[in-house]
């Protein structure tokens, strides 16, 4: 299975603050790239398809960006409701491997 | 609007199976059907998913030969069983599927089924 590394595992950061999270593969994967945000005892939301489209009704202020192996999530203005876990997942035809995670924190 | 209903906790023996259940509520299944597990404190992990209108299936590699997921023709409900559990499969499992036709991502997710593995 294709592998995801996902960096850093943990970010601390405050309100206002433009923030970047990694995830790279460990084999090609095209654009098959998701961002999903994750709150306590909630299911995962996804923000952001194809690498770079964002998802119904997700703020301007998360961009993603990336092909190949190597993919970025961009908070540009940390607001107080991003307070959460993130992860990167791979969705190639064969296999859907999640990212570590990445809690972001005050 | 399209809904995942998942089926309600289970408790388990060590080296027993459980099947999970996930209904589409107001519609059907467009696409796939995944399904993807956290443990107590930990990260997301894929298990596999289906093709309900294909009636194809991929599996993460951890998971070849224990787990199942199958669906009706209708893709109105998606099952994943789990066999030969241990306490490692205590996790809240969740399915997930895409509200657009050929997309594997997954915009819309089921409120999760917790597993507990006791015994």
């Amino acid at each position: 299975d294709i592998q995801m590394t996902q960096s850093p595992s943990t970010l601390s950061a405050s309100v206002g603050d433009r923030v970047t999270i990694t995830c790279r593969a460990s084999q090609s994967i095209g654009s098959y790239l998701a961002w999903y945000q994750q709150k306590p005892g909630k299911a995962p939301k996804l923000l952001i398809y194809k690498a770079s489209i964002l998802d119904n009704g997700v703020p301007s202020r998360f961009g993603g960006f990336g092909s190949g192996t190597e993919f970025t999530l961009t908070i540009s203005s940390l607001q107080p409701d991003d307070f959460a876990t993130y992860y990167c997942q791979q969705y190639d035809p064969n296999s859907g491997t999640f990212g570590q995670g990445t809690k972001v924190q005050i | 609007q399209l809904q995942l209903v998942q089926s309600g906790p289970e408790l388990k023996k060590p080296g027993s199976s459980v099947r999970v259940s996930c209904r589409a509520s107001g519609g059907t299944f467009r696409y796939a059907v995944s399904w993807v597990r956290q443990a107590p404190g930990q990260g997301l992990q894929w298990m596999g998913r289906i093709i309900p209108l294909l009636g194809t299936t991929v599996y993460a590699q951890e998971f070849q030969g224990r787990v199942t997921i199958t669906a009706d023709r209708a893709a109105t409900i998606a099952y994943m069983d789990l066999k030969g559990l241990g306490f490692e499969d205590t996790a809240v499992y969740f399915c997930a599927a895409s509200t657009a036709t050929g997309r594997t991502d997954a915009d819309i997710w089921g409120q999760g089924t917790l597993v507990s593995v006791s015994s």
